[in-house]
């Protein structure tokens, strides 16, 4: 057991720059989640995937944020145009569904900071 | 909507003191509730977990037991080493249709605890 990986773990870019973020769940996982967490606060749900489909959206992921699952394995997080409110540590999480009991295992996240 | 309230930090104990972080949460659903651990310079870990009413959740000497009459989930430990300096965050997971058991976090409690 590998545990989630995240790639990269930073990452410094400039307002109006796309960057793309990968997250490799657990292997048997089979749901993924994406959260955002900003300095301070508690992680807020972004995005859940069950295989590959994408299942719900947060309201925080406006229509710059795009996510993917292909094949139901990794996924990656895209910020177009990105903007100063953006920086943020992003984490991955995944799981067993196994409904109410189940546990979600976090990745050491990405740490992104526009200038 | 589901919200997490937990104790405001900075808590600043010496090593052996006994430790409480309080946690009350709000839900629509029945959650399964959580604390998970964030280390300086790593992921979130999960700590502890409770599914139902009245279980009592323990890892490494903290214990949290799920109160439904009180919506809490009062983290514990009786003597705090110097290698429990961490962020902790209280969680909880409730359904509200279909198979998105998202997370919902409090904003932390920084610990710190000095030799």
């Amino acid at each position: 057991d590998t545990g989630v990986s995240q790639n990269p773990r930073h990452k410094i870019t400039k307002r109006g720059q796309n960057v793309t973020f990968r997250c490799d769940p657990i292997s048997e996982h089979n749901r993924l989640y994406w959260y955002r967490q900003t300095l301070g606060q508690g992680p807020e749900f972004l995005t859940y995937f069950q295989n590959e489909a994408q299942l719900e959206k947060s309201r925080l992921l406006s229509d710059r944020f795009s996510a993917e699952r292909p094949k139901g394995s990794f996924s990656t997080l895209e910020i177009q145009r990105t903007e100063q409110g953006d920086s943020a540590m992003y984490l991955c999480a995944s799981s067993l569904g196994t409904g109410r009991k189940e546990t979600q295992y976090f990745g050491p996240g990405t740490r992104l900071l526009v200038l | 909507g589901d919200s997490v309230t937990q104790m405001e930090g900075p808590v600043t104990l010496s090593e052996e003191a006994f430790l409480t972080i309080n946690c009350t949460y709000t839900a629509t659903g029945y959650p399964s509730l959580f604390w998970y651990v964030q280390y300086p310079g790593e992921g979130l870990q999960l700590l502890l977990k409770a599914t139902k009413a009245d279980d009592k959740g323990s890892n490494k000497g903290f214990e949290a037991t799920y109160r439904k009459e009180t919506t809490s989930f009062h983290l514990e430990k009786g003597s705090v080493q110097v290698s429990d300096s961490a962020v902790y965050f209280c969680a909880l997971s409730a359904n509200s249709g279909g198979s998105n058991y998202k997370l919902t976090f409090g904003k932390g409690t920084l610990l710190t605890v000095n030799p």
